[in-house]
């Protein structure tokens, strides 16, 4: 079983859409959280910490779920420069960050 | 600019022949990470350094990988005999202490073995 695991997609939603993504991890020692953003060919930039009580920013909101070890992102209002791959990520142990493979999005007009 | 710089961004080589990366950490950042990413998949972790220590590899770097921080600054990555699996995307990233924060990457180092 992967250590962090993500519906790999993609996502097909129109402009102004709102879409959620999930993802699940084996470790329940994990500490930190994070939503990473990634496009093609490009590093992957962090876009936003997850936090026990869920936390927003702008159209992007993140919920944790530490007793089903459970994170998701919801972009409400998509845009077409949302389309990307968005990366869920948790801590391995205090060592190390551990990424799922990657959730691709593709907002259209 | 203050950010993660890796080189170069792209090298082609045959196969077995050697090849070396580098990475350049944010300053300030102590703690400093090799990552490797292929189509379709999330990075994977491949070894960390906090300063000049490399402290923890993965089982997925083999005897042909060896990775150095020498003065605790910039870091090299260098896969002996490569071989087509190895073509990669090479990600470093650094860090100040621990993983809280998050990491930065820089932008990679794309690597095809023919």
């Amino acid at each position: 079983r992967k250590e962090v695991e993500q519906d790999p997609g993609p996502f097909n939603v129109p402009e102004g859409a709102t879409v959620a993504f999930n993802c699940t991890y084996s470790n329940s020692a994990s500490q930190s959280f994070f939503w990473y953003r990634q496009d093609c060919r490009k590093e992957p930039k962090l876009l936003m910490s997850v936090y026990s009580s869920g936390n927003e920013d702008g159209r992007f909101t993140a919920q944790l779920n530490r007793a089903s070890q459970y994170i998701s992102l919801l972009i409400r209002d998509s845009k077409l420069s949302d389309s990307a791959t968005y990366l869920c990520v948790v801590s391995g142990g205090y060592n190390k960050l551990i990424f799922g493979a990657g959730t691709r999005l593709a907002v259209h007009p | 600019d203050t950010g993660v710089s890796q080189n170069p961004r792209h090298k082609i080589t045959k196969r077995g022949q050697n090849v070396t990366f580098r990475c350049d950490p944010i300053s300030e950042h102590n703690r400093l990470y090799w990552y490797r990413q292929t189509l379709g998949q999330g990075p994977e972790f491949l070894t960390y350094f906090q300063n000049e220590a490399q402290l923890e590899k993965s089982r997925l770097l083999s005897d042909r990988f060896s990775a150095e921080r020498p003065k605790g600054s910039f870091s090299t990555l260098e896969i002996q005999r490569t071989e087509q699996g190895d073509s990669a995307m090479y990600l470093c990233a650094s860090s100040l202490s621990g993983t809280g924060n998050g990491y930065t990457f820089g932008s990679g180092t794309r690597l095809t073995v023919v």
